[in-house]
């Protein structure tokens, strides 16, 4: 079982649907983040939030909007996306007050754009 | 030019092999430098993790970092068809004060495939 669980692991949806991703992460971390995996390019970090405040936004378009209520719990919330943004959404977490960047991942909600 | 340059193979090799995998690198601020192992359809999950130069040796695996030039590698030795996967290598500066929050970079990822 992984200390880093995602829901839904697949999802279609329309352009003009509005959806959400859910994360928890048991490990007991305060730092959590988003990343977008798609084909044939390295994992892109999105969002970072550090004992639930948003400390990084690595220029990401505003149909995606993070939600971090709690240091276990992070969503993200989709609205109007583009074809393109199809891929695998990768949650994340780890201590950040450690040196270091022992991050761990979940299994990944897999997005698709119709 | 990328920070990270990986060799995204494929990469074929026969059971009990030898695997070399390789990743460069530009940021000479990079401190920090795992291997993540990525089945397919499933997330990667943590192999190795290296600070600064040198060799770890983990079981099957080691890892090598060799900050002088900008290289790191990871072998798997008796390679076995469950180690099939894509190799990914991440690396990461220091944050302020000596902590960071995950802005870890990525290699491309190297896709391995061990036949029996």
């Amino acid at each position: 079982e992984t200390g880093v669980t995602q829901t839904p692991r697949h999802l279609v949806m329309g352009m003009t649907n509005k959806k959400s991703l859910k994360c928890e992460q048991h490990l007991g971390h305060n730092a959590m983040y988003w990343y977008k995996q798609s084909a044939k390019k390295p994992l892109e970090l999105m969002f970072v939030y550090n004992f639930k405040e948003q400390t990084e936004n690595n220029s990401v378009p505003s149909r995606f909007s993070p939600e971090c209520p709690n240091s276990s719990h992070l969503f993200l919330h989709l609205h109007t996306l583009q074809p393109e943004d199809s891929a695998l959404y990768l949650c994340a977490s780890s201590q950040a007050s450690q040196s270091g960047n022992t991050i761990y991942f979940g299994e990944g909600s897999w997005l698709t754009v119709v | 030019q990328k920070e990270v340059e990986q060799d995204p193979g494929p990469l074929s090799v026969p059971e009990g092999a030898i695997v070399s995998l390789n990743c460069t690198y530009s940021n000479s601020a990079f401190q920090y430098f795992m291997w993540y192992r990525q089945y397919s359809r499933k997330g990667p999950e943590l192999l190795m993790y290296t600070y600064s130069s040198g060799n770890k040796e983990d079981g099957r695996f080691t890892a090598q970092v060799d900050k002088s030039s900008k290289y790191i590698s990871l072998f798997i030795r008796d390679s076995q068809p469950s180690d099939s996967a894509t190799y990914l290598c991440a690396m990461s500066a220091a944050g302020a004060g000596g902590t960071s929050y995950g802005k870890l970079t990525f290699g491309q990822g190297t896709i391995l495939t061990v036949h029996p």
